[in-house]
């Protein structure tokens, strides 16, 4: 079975303190996965992806297949990355080859001033 | 470049009744998946479209249809709504059906039935 679990429903932080955003999974086979946030009044997007192994807005996550986590990290949190973070997996449905997401719970990251 | 686009944004419904979602994909993508959001919850995947073909469908009972256009706009309809189907329903448009297309998602139709 493929899930996502984000332990933390709400997390708070103070300005200039280091962030990290918690991801684990199931999932039998090379998964693909995804950062998406979604700020205040603004529809959800994609923040970063493991395969482009890339910083987008400060942020990074690394794939650790042994514990099977995608932790989202920041080492200094800024007050405009207060938002709600979804960490998402990619598997096939259960026909053919769509590219359906599994989301988690959500986490919402509030950073105080 | 426009992106994805979904109407109506809010409506409320009667228990039993029927409901048409509408989502336009953002320009050059030609597939349409479709999520369901309830308060608090991670979007949950319901069905995907490619090139007018359902393309994958997730636990979600056939009450839940769909169609899409040879435009790539799509419609999501749900038949003897329950109040459990109170939910935001997200549309999200890629390019091609592989994995590695980014998914774009559009704002949502918050649905309410009563």
């Amino acid at each position: 079975a493929q899930r996502v679990t984000q332990p933390e429903k709400l997390l708070s932080v103070f300005k200039g303190a280091p962030v990290e955003l918690k991801c684990n999974y199931s999932y039998s086979g090379s998964p693909e996965l995804f950062w998406y946030v979604q700020y205040s009044r603004q529809r959800l997007q994609l923040l970063l992806r493991h395969i482009s192994r890339e910083s987008i807005k400060g942020f990074t996550a690394d794939l650790n297949k042994g514990e099977t986590s995608f932790h989202l990290k920041k080492p200094f949190a800024q007050e405009e990355d207060s938002a709600m973070y979804y960490c998402a997996l990619s598997g096939s449905g259960l026909r053919g080859r769509a590219q359906k997401l599994v989301f988690g719970q959500g986490t919402r990251l509030t950073i105080n001033p | 470049e426009t992106g994805v686009t979904q109407s109506p944004t809010h409506l409320i419904k009667t228990r039993g009744q029927q409901v048409t979602l509408r989502c336009s994909s953002q320009s050059g993508h030609n597939t349409v998946s479709w999520y369901q959001q309830a308060l608090g919850q991670g979007p949950q995947f319901i069905f995907q479209y490619y090139r007018e073909e359902e393309n994958g469908r997730g636990n979600f009972p056939p009450r839940f249809s769909g169609l899409q256009f040879p435009n790539y706009s799509s419609e999501l309809n749900v038949n003897a709504l329950e109040l459990d189907d109170s939910a935001l329903y997200l549309c999200a448009s890629s390019n091609g059906r592989v994995s590695g297309n980014t998914i774009y998602f559009g704002e949502g139709s918050w649905l309410t039935v009563v």
